[in-house]
């Protein structure tokens, strides 16, 4: 399977800033996604990361927060914007080939903290 | 969303014991897959099972599939202190073109 690689893996950022995490895949891969995981909670789908155009983005998810960048077929850039401790949650990009019964694998995500 | 239940939230056994824990989910799939997190690390997949298979297994692990209750079951048998840790069930519905809708997962404590 790939070698996913994400940038940070922590990180504890003032409130009103932004920070933007990095996911290097070691292969080229059809697919990216980029996932929120809040405090005790369990995964949900921000958006498909599309190279060279606009991210899909999920109800509740919109691209001004969260912008996100896909120059190439393996890396991909989100961007948590104007962070409140809302915000404070695991980060994490996924990586998979679009057709039938193909698993996601994913990165050790970012675990961001919003004082 | 198709978002799935699982239950039980939390689970404790001892050593040498069989775990199970069950997902259930809202729409028609293409596939359902599992997922183990160790100390809100990365996700590290565990098996997929396709919507036309009804059992799989790998390893320590069997997986169960019922399209007609929109359920799936995991069992670790011979549980050891290092499967502690949370499994999710994702399900995929959109031939891996779409993200995965994942449960709620159930936090699972072997003690020693």
């Amino acid at each position: 399977s790939a070698v996913i690689s994400q940038k940070p893996s922590r990180d504890i950022c003032q409130r009103g800033t932004s920070l933007t995490i990095q996911c290097q895949v070691d292969s080229q891969v059809t697919m990216m996604f980029w996932y929120r995981q809040q405090p005790g909670q369990s995964l949900t789908l921000i958006a498909t990361a599309n190279q060279g155009s606009e991210a899909t983005y999920e109800s509740g998810f919109v691209i001004d927060k969260f912008p996100i960048s896909r120059p190439n077929l393996t890396f991909s850039t989100l961007t948590v914007s104007n962070m409140s401790p809302e915000d404070s949650s695991i980060y994490l990009c996924s990586v998979g080939v679009a057709g039938r019964d193909q698993p996601q694998h994913f990165g050790d995500g970012t675990r961001l903290s919003i004082l | 969303s198709q978002q799935g239940e699982e239950d039980p939230q939390a689970l404790s056994i001892q050593e040498g014991e069989n775990a199970t824990m069950n997902c259930s989910y809202k729409t028609s799939i293409n596939n359902l897959q599992w997922y183990r997190q160790n100390s809100g690390r990365g996700l590290v997949h565990l098996i997929l099972i396709r919507s036309n298979e009804r059992e799989k297994h790998s390893g320590r692990l069997r997986v169960t599939l019922d399209t007609s209750k929109k359920s799936s079951s995991l069992l670790i048998t011979a549980s050891r202190a290092a499967d502690t840790a949370s499994y999710f069930c994702a399900t995929d519905g959109g031939g891996g073109a779409d993200g995965l809708t994942f449960g709620k997962g159930t936090h699972l404590i072997i003690q020693p």
